[in-house]
């Protein structure tokens, strides 16, 4: 069964610093996909960036990269230069591309606290 | 242009209450999706539709639930006779891909509590 990790439940990072969040995943699928999400308080899930598995090099969306390690079945978010308004829940999912639904699964969570 | 919206945003229900969830996909998006979000968890899937067909109804805890497309835009989610494990978050979600890379975009959420 597909299934996403995520170890750690809250994270603190000083304001202009970097800060990694850490997922790991498990599939027996050769094809899927890789997504972050951030969620702030008022609810709404929004994508960061993406990741196949195909995908020779790591992803990268402005602030945002994807240390994406195959082997390890790791995909760690990292933040460069975080703001007050990074502060959020931050979601680790995994699409499976043979499928033909497309449905995500979601890991628990991983809540960040900038400081300023 | 305009994103996915739900509403009601907050809905408070008497156990036993009848109650219907609506969602608006962002226009053209072929596939929508419905998850579950408890307090504190990730969300979960229940349900997607590829345009106006219902493909996968896994997710649904029980016969209590049920969702609909009928013309392929705008989606509800029904839910009969509340209980109080019912009490969550709502999400919508809208792809305009079937295959690829869909990232999906969501609403903003109905929070259901079950008094």
């Amino acid at each position: 069964a597909q299934k996403i990790t995520q170890t750690q439940p809250g994270m603190f990072v000083q304001e202009k610093e970097a800060v990694t969040l850490d997922c790991t995943y498990d599939t027996s699928d050769p094809s899927y996909g890789l997504f972050w999400y951030k969620q702030p308080s008022s609810g709404e899930m929004i994508f960061l960036i993406y990741q196949g598995s195909y995908d020779q090099q790591n992803a990268t969306e402005g602030r945002y990269s994807l240390n994406f390690q195959k082997a390890r079945k790791s995909a760690n978010l990292v933040i460069s230069a975080s703001q007050l308004g990074d502060s959020a829940m931050y979601f680790c999912a995994m699409r499976d591309r043979s499928s033909n639904t497309g449905k995500l699964i979601f890991g628990q969570g991983t809540t960040l606290q900038v400081k300023p | 242009g305009a994103g996915v919206s739900q509403s009601p945003r907050y809905k408070v229900a008497k156990r036993g209450q009848d109650v219907a969830l609506r969602c608006d996909p962002i226009s053209g998006h072929v596939s929508l999706f419905w998850y579950q979000q408890a307090l504190g968890q990730g969300p979960e899937f229940l349900t997607y539709f590829q345009n106006e067909a219902q493909l996968d109804k896994s997710g649904l805890p029980s016969d209590r639930f049920f969702a609909e497309r009928p013309e392929g835009s705008v989606s509800t989610l029904k839910i009969q006779r509340t209980q109080q494990e019912d009490s969550a978050v709502y999400l919508c979600a809208s792809s305009l891909e079937v295959s690829g890379r869909g990232e999906q975009y969501f609403g903003p959420g109905t929070r259901l509590t079950v008094t």
